[in-house]
């Protein structure tokens, strides 16, 4: 899983398969944020789930939240090689103003 | 179109020397955000702003100064550049929405001192 200041975590898998990574975070959030970050590019924002829902759906894409344990997870199935990037979660609150707290981010290359 | 601009896009340095990095966004968002990506890292905030003549400190504001002269324009000045400071530097712009800040980063600026 990632966080905070943690080195970058590496998975890489077989195009078709699923996959799921993990994130933990220390204060409290109104919103777990996933970002995906492309070489080259800057990340972008690919979903992002409640502190009052437990899973969010987007495509190929699901989100779980689990407020109790302060950690969230992005699943994808069927990945595609395009699945390949650095994957982020991120969290803030309104008590820690505009800023977002990012995690230490998941590198995932999906082999075609 | 890209709403989110950085230039230069690379730029090398000598130690010492003063290298200034600009922003500008079409968003109009009232916040703006200087970080910093280091190989196998996360990314780590360095100043941010809220608005037009504001900058805040973020994690690790040492050896960096910011300015926000626009609502369009945040630039990251390296006073006294260092090898230490060889690194990816992205900006982002976001506003705080109902329950939350998605903020819309830049391509980066990869900058070496030498």
């Amino acid at each position: 899983s990632q966080w905070g200041e943690e080195n970058l975590q590496a998975l890489s898998i077989q195009e078709g398969e699923d996959v799921t990574m993990n994130c933990s975070y220390k204060t409290y959030t109104t919103v777990v944020q996933w970002y995906r970050q492309k070489s080259g590019k800057g990340p972008a924002l690919i979903i992002l789930i409640r502190s009052n829902e437990r899973e969010k759906r987007s495509g190929r894409l699901r989100a779980t939240l689990d407020t109790s344990s302060q950690s969230s997870s992005l699943s994808i199935t069927g990945t595609l090689a395009t699945d390949t990037a650095v994957y982020f979660c991120a969290t803030g609150n309104n008590n820690a103003g505009a800023k977002l707290t990012f995690g230490g981010g998941t590198r995932l290359t999906v082999r075609p | 179109e890209a709403a989110v601009t950085q230039s230069p896009r690379n730029k090398v340095a000598v130690t010492g020397g003063k290298v200034t990095l600009s922003c500008n966004q079409t968003n109009n968002h009232n916040n703006m955000y200087w970080y910093r990506q280091d190989t196998g890292h996360g990314l780590r905030l360095i100043h941010y702003s809220y608005g037009a003549g504001s900058t805040e400190k973020g994690d690790i504001p040492d050896g960096y100064k910011a300015s926000r002269p626009s609502q369009e324009n945040f630039s990251l000045i390296l006073e006294l550049a260092t090898p230490s400071q060889t690194s990816v530097y992205f900006c982002a712009s976001g506003d705080w929405g109902a329950d939350y800040a998605e903020q819309f980063f830049g391509p980066g600026t990869r900058l070496t001192v030498l």
